[in-house]
């Protein structure tokens, strides 16, 4: 089972800043089978990218994914008010299990 | 349009078993394409994986919980049911089903989550 660990746990920042997340795997995805989600309090979370640099449809452009093997960042410029959100990182592909990081909480600084 | 949506017990006891139901819409259980997993998440803490059915009938299941879990389609009401016996308190939490895009395989389109707690 591929272990997935995110840091920062918590990321304070302003309207306008960006922010990096990382998200680190216990060994080398393969298929670079990693995609991002967003979740907002009382919300089912919201595909924004797969297969590491993929945007899902209607995600906006200042999200960014990137990564291989071990080590993946999701970059969001010029963070808007809806942004603040957890952000979860996760394993998927043709072999299971798939599993999830513990996420990182974007909060207004 | 394709969408999920969970239903099932608000309330359950310890020891008892959790029965779950994962309706579709806009698409078809039987479908080939068709890949539905089921992921909870206790409150304030991260996701986990439980489980998934495909279309032609293939099942998945986490290794910590295979033991406990059962997964089935009911074609008939385009349904996917998952249950979880032997529950215990560290059960509760919201559990969602989600699809597997059929190309890209990551979690595309998710349920709103069902809340359930074990209490006695």
């Amino acid at each position: 089972e591929i272990v997935l660990t995110q840091s920062p746990g918590t990321l304070s920042l302003s309207p306008g800043e960006r922010a990096t997340l990382s998200c680190r795997a216990s060994q080398s995805v393969s298929g670079t089978y990693v995609a991002w989600y967003q979740q907002k309090p009382g919300q089912a979370p919201r595909l924004l990218i797969y297969a590491a640099s993929n945007r899902a449809a209607g995600v906006p452009d200042r999200f960014s994914g990137w990564g291989s093997s071990t080590d993946y960042t999701l970059t969001i410029n010029r963070l808007e008010p809806e942004d603040f959100a957890v952000y979860f990182c996760h394993h998927y592909g043709l072999s299971p299990p798939w599993t999830f990081g513990q996420g990182t909480k974007v909060e207004v600084k | 349009q394709v969408t999920l949506r969970e239903s099932g017990p608000a309330l359950v006891k310890p020891t008892q078993t959790l029965t779950l139901t994962c309706t579709l819409s806009g698409i078809s259980v039987s479908s080939p394409d068709t890949r539905v997993n089921w992921v909870r998440q206790p409150p304030g803490k991260a996701l986990e994986w439980l489980a998934r059915i495909d279309g032609n009938d293939d099942t998945f299941f986490s290794p910590s919980l295979r033991t406990r879990l059962t997964i089935s389609k009911d074609a008939s009401k385009n349904q996917v049911v998952l249950t979880l016996t032997d529950l215990d308190p560290v059960d509760t939490g919201t559990y969602f089903c989600a699809r597997m895009h059929p190309s890209y395989l990551a979690f595309d389109i998710w349920g709103q989550g069902t809340m359930v707690t074990v209490s006695s």
